[in-house]
């Protein structure tokens, strides 16, 4: 089974810090993927990568960036966390085969303060 | 851009009864995926069932089942004798090239 871990489950952040949120995978994934979750928005991409050191942004990029130096790890970066940052985020890996599903870690519910 | 439309915010159904979840999405595409997922209180997301667009069959899985619709650009999940482990948030996906496109969920209640 394709396993996605995230670093925690809950976290609670100043505003102003620098968040690191990590995610690993082990089904060597090429995919991998970062949304952010919030009540009646569904699910939002932030950020993915399609390989090492390769990223692309999705559809709510700002405030956040992204890093990939290892195939199994993936990580996101909030730069200076607010409190609009306060939400679920859940971390997800595919292989490029566009009928495979992406797989989906517990998510880590970031409170910002 | 793609869109993937849910409804429905909330739905219950009795234990043991059939529910239908609606998805509605917008595309220019002729060639495409849609997936069901399903997130429970654990909030694992899970993979419930999946549909190649030209595929006319309906995907089944077990109690699971989709009304696809290509034409009206409708992607339904039907659930046949609910139980109460189906309880949960459900999402519509649209795969759009390497990217997942999801609706806005809807909260599956089951009544005992």
């Amino acid at each position: 089974d394709v396993k996605v871990t995230q670093s925690s489950r809950y976290l609670v952040k100043r505003t102003g810090e620098k968040v690191f949120l990590e995610c690993v995978q082990d089904m060597d994934h090429e995919n991998m993927f970062w949304y952010r979750q919030d009540p009646g928005l569904g699910l939002r991409l932030i950020y993915f990568s399609y390989d090492v050191k390769m990223k692309e942004k999705g559809d709510i990029p700002e405030g956040y960036s992204v890093s990939r130096e290892k195939k199994e790890r993936f990580s996101l970066i909030l730069e200076s966390a607010s409190t609009n940052q306060t939400s679920m985020y859940l971390c997800a890996s595919s292989d490029r085969n566009a009928y495979q599903p992406q797989h989906f870690g517990d998510g880590t519910r970031l409170s910002i303060l | 851009a793609q869109t993937v439309t849910q409804s429905q915010p909330e739905m219950s159904v009795q234990e043991a009864e059939t529910v239908t979840l609606s998805c509605t999405y917008d595309t220019s595409e002729s060639d495409y995926y849609l997936f069901w997922y399903k997130q429970p209180p654990s909030r694992q997301m899970i993979l419930v069932i999946r549909q190649e667009a030209y595929k006319q069959q309906n995907a089944t899985e077990n109690r699971f089942s989709v009304n696809f619709q290509k034409a009206a650009k409708s992607f339904s999940l039907k659930i046949s004798d609910s139980q109460l482990g189906d309880a949960a948030m459900y999402f519509c996906a649209y795969r759009s090239g390497q990217k997942l496109v999801f609706g806005q969920g809807t909260r599956l209640t089951i009544n005992p």
